[in-house]
């Protein structure tokens, strides 16, 4: 099915455990995304990757790094994790500005 | 900087009532318009969209109309359905440059039966 794929879905983490979240696309788009949802807050951007080879920070980058693989794959990488990274995480891609964002389903982040 | 305030949710409404979830925005540009949903335990579909002044986005029985000179894209439905309980979103995105979509923070939608 055409769209885009994070894994894992759940995952829960001690305080200071490191963990990359995958985010795959197949609908060749050029933009990819991360955010995080949690409540109260709506949606922020932790980074974005307008094309293959470049990323740029978003509005709460901090304690996270990203890696944009190739055209298709977009990874999150907590190095050290805290409580306050609890939160469900988004991968979103891009075709034509126009057009909007293609979500994937969400991984569910609980670090204790 | 660009921004899109929602009203405050959760709003709660009898199946078959009107629906009017409110939307302005602040652009330095001309921006393309959004609307998405998201429902329990889901990721975010985009549910109708406007490019420019005066166009109306529709689907699923949702409208809303760009309005340039309230700065505004209300989202409305004529009649709501249990199945329309989500949480939806008003975005925009600007239409020159790389920028992303800026969210707002979201509506929560509940119709009981």
């Amino acid at each position: 099915n055409a769209g885009v794929t994070q894994t894992p879905k759940f995952q829960v983490l001690k305080t200071g455990q490191s963990m990359t979240l995958q985010c795959a696309q197949d609908m060749n788009h050029n933009s990819m995304y991360w955010y995080r949802q949690d409540p109260g807050m709506g949606l922020r951007l932790i980074y974005y990757s307008a094309s293959e080879g470049t990323t740029d920070k978003g509005e709460v980058p901090n304690g996270y790094n990203v890696s944009r693989l190739n055209k298709r794959e977009f990874s999150l990488r907590l190095e050290s994790a805290a409580p306050s990274q609890t939160s469900v995480y988004f991968c979103a891609s891009s075709g034509d500005r126009g057009y909007g964002y293609t979500f994937g389903s969400g991984t569910r982040l609980t670090v204790v | 900087g660009d921004s899109v305030t929602q009203m405050e949710g959760p709003v709660t409404l009898s199946e078959e009532a009107f629906l009017t979830i409110n939307c302005t925005y602040t652009a330095t540009g001309y921006p393309s318009l959004f609307w998405y949903v998201q429902y329990p335990g889901e990721g975010l579909q985009l549910l109708l969209k406007a490019t420019k002044a005066d166009d109306k986005g529709s689907n699923k029985g949702f409208e809303a109309t760009y309005r340039k000179e309230t700065t505004s894209f209300h989202l409305e439905k004529g009649s709501v359905q249990v199945s329309d309980s989500a949480v939806y979103f008003c975005a925009l995105n600007l239409n020159s440059g790389n920028t992303p979509l800026v969210f707002g923070k979201g509506t929560r939608l509940s119709v009981i039966a």
